[in-house]
Parts: C-alpha cells; structure tokens; sequence
C-alpha cells in the first residue's frame, strides 16, 4: 500500500511533554501538508511544505508547534510542552506537486490525547 | 470566520433513494472544491472536485454541482449505499495559496437499508 503513512496512529502524553508525528507522503509525492481536526469540528489547516521548504504556516500556533520536511525522511510535527487543548486528530496530506495539488490525499491521522 | 459552512450536520435518507448534502462559502477567492468522505479512525477520502469554471462534475454515482452567484455547492449521490454511511466534508481552495484547504464541519450521513 503506497498510501500516505502515518505514526504512531495513538500518542498518550502528559502536559509539558513533547510529542512528535511523523507523516511518510504518498511514493512520487513531495507536497506534505498538516491538518488539525477538534473534537465535532472540521479540519483545519496548520502548514504546507515541500522538501526542505516551508511554503505556508499559516494555520501553526506562534508557539510550541513546529514543522519540517527534511530532503531525507519523513515530515515531523512537533508540539512543545503539550497541554490538554493539543489533544486532537492530527492528518497528513499529501500532493503530487505537479498542478492539481488540491486533490489532497489523507493518512489515517495520529490521535494525540494530553492527560 | 467559518469560510467554508455546511449547516446540516446529519442526513439519513433510505437505501436506494438520493443523498443531497450542501456547502456554503463566503470567500468569493474560492476557486476549487472538494468533497471527502471520512469514516471513524481514518483518514479523509477524496471523492469528487470541482474548479470555478464548472458548474457540474461527475463520476458515477457522484455529482457535484457549484452555483457561484449563489456561494453554494452541493453533493449529490444516487442511489445511495449502506456502505455510503459516513462523515462528508466539502473544502475549498484558492488557486493562489495551493495546498491550504479550508473545510467545512462535517454532515453525518446514515443510508438505511
């Protein structure tokens, strides 16, 4: 299955930990993007990047949260001293870059839980 | 500032007969559109888009159809599945921030057998 991978697909911290996720993009793809889904709510949209770029961070909070996309590897979200607003459904996206970059296509998600 | 609204947030309609679910928008930048379905612990599926300059698109059961005066899209399925029962999400996008997709809440939609 040459899908969008995910991991770890369940994260437990506890407040003031850090968590990382770790997204593996579609083979061919090289457009990664992050979405934050709430409880009851929709996805919202936190950064775009390519390799080695961050092209729109738009969506990130200023503080604790981070994104790379390294030329070797897979994408890194990181949230910084965790506290219990972070607890949510984080997905992956990703696009093949080459024009229709809106037909995104989803991982499975990491289902982060802050106690 | 919900951009992207979808106000009905369940829809259960019998096996065999048509799903109707709708999107409103606000943000006449809008050039595409999207319709994913999402079941519980997974991802969101890629179902069917549509570009400004369409008013209709179509694939197999699915169609999608955007009235721009209006700010309005909506997904149509026919017939409608069992296996069809989901959360539907629309989204939209500008040509000039590619990749930023902006989504509406979610519509709950059950079909019964």
């Amino acid at each position: 299955n040459a899908g969008v991978m995910q991991n770890p697909r369940h994260l437990v911290r506890r407040r003031g930990q850090e968590a990382r996720l770790r997204c593996s993009p579609m083979k061919g793809h090289s457009h990664v993007y992050w979405y934050r889904q709430l409880p009851e709510e929709g996805l919202k949209f936190m950064v775009y990047l390519q390799k080695e770029n961050i092209i729109d961070e738009s969506g990130m909070p200023k503080e604790r949260f981070s994104a790379e996309f390294p030329k070797e590897g897979p994408s890194i979200l990181r949230i910084q001293q965790v506290v219990r607003g972070d607890s949510a459904a984080y997905f992956c996206a990703s696009s093949p870059g080459t024009g229709a970059d809106y037909e995104q296509y989803f991982g499975p998600g990491t289902r982060l839980t802050v106690t | 500032d919900q951009q992207v609204k979808q106000n009905s947030p369940s829809l259960s309609v019998q096996e065999g007969r048509i799903s109707i679910l709708n999107c409103d928008y606000t943000n006449s930048m809008f050039d595409y559109f999207l319709w994913y379905k999402k079941y519980p612990a997974e991802g969101p599926t890629f179902l069917i888009s549509i570009s400004s300059i369409k008013d209709k698109n179509e694939d197999g059961r699915f169609t999608v159809f955007l009235n721009k005066s209006a700010k309005h899209l909506s997904l149509h399925i026919v017939p409608s599945q069992p296996g069809d029962s989901a959360v539907y999400f629309c989204a939209a996008g500008t040509g000039t921030s590619y990749g930023k997709l902006t989504f509406g809440q979610g519509t709950i939609l059950t079909v019964h057998p």
